[in-house]
């Protein structure tokens, strides 16, 4: 159980443009989501948390005009990069809890962004 | 200053060794600590937790905090190829908040 899916799973994309990563929590639903980005040999860095239904909470530094996250059902978030450009270019992840998974995170597989 | 530091690696051990792997933290307010494991192109899953300091063992693996010294750890026992991973360390903040560690980069050979 607590299975969460991202699709798509590697995407390309020209500077300039926007691309949309989708989370989805398949067996349960999802009362938190979690956005997070990873560089190559580096942490995982949180880049903001979401509630369904209430905005997204930035992180220090993450720019929310940048990376628009809607969390529109208790099964689906979203993570929109605007005006993409090869700095953006990392691996994303997404995790999510359930009213009762207490501090526990069930983390997606990631989606390789690259940008050209 | 990190709040979670971790040697990076790249850490190579012949099959059946004994890994330990290593974090420091900075924040004596940090109670709940989290071993995760990352295979490549994966996202993490969680292997093991500890509240506060002490040891739990779980089958081939103990983890174990020192709050005395900031320091957590990870042991694994007779490890196997299939134990090639990242492994990264992290504690909570707060409610929800995860913090990571670098993650180290651990390569068991057959």
């Amino acid at each position: 159980g607590a299975v969460v899916s991202q699709h798509p799973s590697r995407v390309i994309c020209k500077s300039g443009t926007s691309v949309k990563i989708e989370c989805r929590s398949l067996d349960f639903q999802a009362t938190t989501m979690f956005w997070y980005r990873q560089f190559p040999k580096q942490s995982l860095m949180l880049m903001a948390t979401s509630n369904e239904g209430s905005k997204a909470t930035y992180e220090q530094g993450v720019e929310k005009d940048k990376f628009l996250i809607n969390h529109a059902s208790l099964t689906l978030s979203t993570l929109t990069v605007t005006s993409a450009h090869p700095e953006d270019s990392s691996f994303y992840i997404c995790s999510a809890t359930y009213s009762g998974s207490g501090y526990e995170q069930y983390f997606g597989p990631g989606t390789r962004l690259t940008v050209t | 200053q990190k709040e979670v530091e971790q040697d990076p690696g790249p850490l190579s051990v012949p099959e059946g060794a004994i890994v330990s792997l290593n974090c420091t933290y900075s924040n004596s307010a940090f109670q709940y600590f989290m071993w995760y494991r990352q295979y490549s192109r994966k996202g993490p899953e969680l292997l093991m937790y500890t509240y506060s300091s002490g040891n739990k063992e779980d089958g081939r693996f103990t983890a174990q905090v020192d709050k005395s010294s900031k320091y957590i750890s990870l042991f694994i026992r007779d490890s196997q190829p299939s134990d090639s991973a990242t492994y990264l360390c992290a504690t909570l903040q707060g409610a929800q908040k995860l913090v990571f560690g670098q993650g180290t980069r651990l390569t068991i050979n057959p």
